[in-house]
């Protein structure tokens, strides 16, 4: 069955800290793959997204996701995260146009 | 943002009364979708459309209905509500109008239904 999971349910950070949050898809062919944020609140918003290419994807707020075909990973990573980073994020993955979206991991970034 | 709107964006109904949320917008876009969001699970489809009148079944379809006699419309139905439906829902649409696929998905704002 097509899946997507997220590996971290929770991330604690000091300002200035790197941020790696795994994802892990299950699907067979060519597959589309997004990562979203949600601040308190609020509705999702895209980050970024990769279709085909570049396996490394670059996104908005300094964001950038690097797509590893052999691992079927899809790992979300920022360099330095600020407290306004705090939020929830969440991998989704499809073929087509039918997207499922992991569980989501909660990033509180400490001031 | 996308134009996208929910309604409505908050209701309290009880158990076994009807309730239909309504997604409307303005983009002309092909693909339409209905998630629910939960503690623990994240989003999870509901149901979704690539067309008027063309509509499937997603991951948690039971106790839903769903609806689209035209572009700009996507209702979800519950028949029946139930507690177990208390959640947030959130409208989704994708693609071009040339129907393109592989495109992001735009969240409406959401709406938060409590059923007692």
């Amino acid at each position: 069955a097509q899946s997507v999971s997220q590996h971290n349910h929770h991330v604690i950070l000091s300002e200035a800290a790197s941020l790696e949050l795994g994802c892990n898809y299950s699907y067979g062919g060519t597959v589309n793959l997004f990562w979203y944020v949600q601040y308190p609140g609020q509705h999702l918003q895209l980050l970024l997204k990769y279709f085909s290419g570049d396996p490394l994807v670059k996104g908005i707020k300094g964001f950038e996701a690097e797509f590893i075909k052999s691992k079927f990973s899809f790992n979300l990573r920022k360099p330095s995260v600020q407290w306004s980073d705090t939020a929830e994020y969440f991998c989704a993955g499809g073929t087509t146009y039918k997207y499922i979206f992991g569980t989501g991991t909660r990033l509180k970034v400490l001031a | 943002d996308a134009g996208i709107t929910q309604s409505p964006r908050h209701k309290v109904t009880e158990t076994g009364t009807p309730v239909t949320l309504r997604c409307h917008q303005t983009e002309n876009h092909r693909y339409m979708y209905w998630y629910r969001q939960d503690p623990g699970h994240g989003l999870r489809l509901i149901h979704y459309s690539y067309g008027v009148k063309d509509t499937d079944k997603g991951e948690v379809s039971d106790g839903y209905s769903v609806s689209r006699s035209k572009t700009e419309d996507f209702l979800l139905t519950l028949e029946s509500a139930t507690s177990s439906q208390t959640s947030v829902y959130f409208c989704a649409i994708s693609g071009s109008t040339s129907g393109a696929q592989g495109s992001p998905l735009h969240f409406g704002n959401g709406t938060r239904l409590t059923v007692t």
